[in-house]
């Protein structure tokens, strides 16, 4: 079965500081990879999403993401973090039914970021 | 905004009882999810209808049930609730199978 771990439950950074979060998959296949923003009381946003090509895709917010079939990771960066990048990160894999699996994201434990001014 | 309304935002019930979740996903979406939030689980897939058919089943209890009606708007059923089914309930839809998924602001439910 798909997995996800973000190692990291809790990052603190300062304000303009670059930022890289962890999110390895368990997966067997070629798969869907998507990051995801929780923000206090709030729904899901959409930062980012790898389906296939450029190992390397941009999101919103400043937002990258690269992945890495050879670590299966799919680690979330951003150069130069605002206060208002504070929330919870959630990475989340994606399994097509072409390849026999169910049509579901599997989500990781999140992790939290407190941005420090 | 993701375009994908949910109501009610919070349902304060007792045990036992039973609510309804609304959902109505992003226009010419198809597929609508219902997933579920909770502290010690995290994130956790219910069940997927697509063009009004059920399409996937997670981790949903037999008391709990969904429906997709024909202008695509969802509803996820909860019935003899227990004081673990708090949480928060998120719906999601994407235009096709194979899309990405937008969620809806979600439902805080506390069973007391």
């Amino acid at each position: 079965a798909q997995s996800v771990t973000q190692p990291d439950i809790h990052i603190t950074v300062s304000e303009g500081a670059s930022l890289e979060l962890r999110c390895n998959y368990s997966y067997g296949a070629t798969p869907y990879l998507f990051w995801y923003v929780q923000s206090p009381g709030q729904g899901l946003q959409l930062l980012l999403k790898y389906f296939s090509g450029d190992t390397l895709v941009q999101g919103i917010k400043g937002f990258e993401a690269e992945f890495k079939r050879s670590q299966s990771s799919f680690n979330l960066r951003k150069p130069s973090v605002h206060w208002s990048d504070a929330a919870e990160y959630f990475c989340a894999v994606g399994s097509p039914i072409t390849q026999g699996g169910s049509e579901k994201l599997v989500f990781g434990k999140g992790t939290k970021l407190t941005v420090n001014p | 905004d993701s375009g994908v309304t949910q109501t009610p935002k919070h349902l304060i019930t007792a045990t036992g009882q039973r609510v309804t979740l609304r959902c109505s996903p992003r226009s010419g979406d198809l597929s609508v999810y219902w997933y579920q939030q909770s502290l010690d689980q995290g994130l956790q897939f219910l069940i997927q209808y697509y063009n009004g058919e059920e399409r996937a089943k997670g981790n949903i209890l037999e008391r709990f049930s969904a429906q997709q009606f024909p202008d695509l708007h969802s509803e996820l059923n909860l019935s003899s609730l227990e004081l673990g089914d708090s949480a928060l309930y998120f719906c999601a839809s994407s235009v096709d199978i194979y899309y990405e998924q937008y969620f809806g602001p979600g439902t805080r439910l506390t069973v007391t």
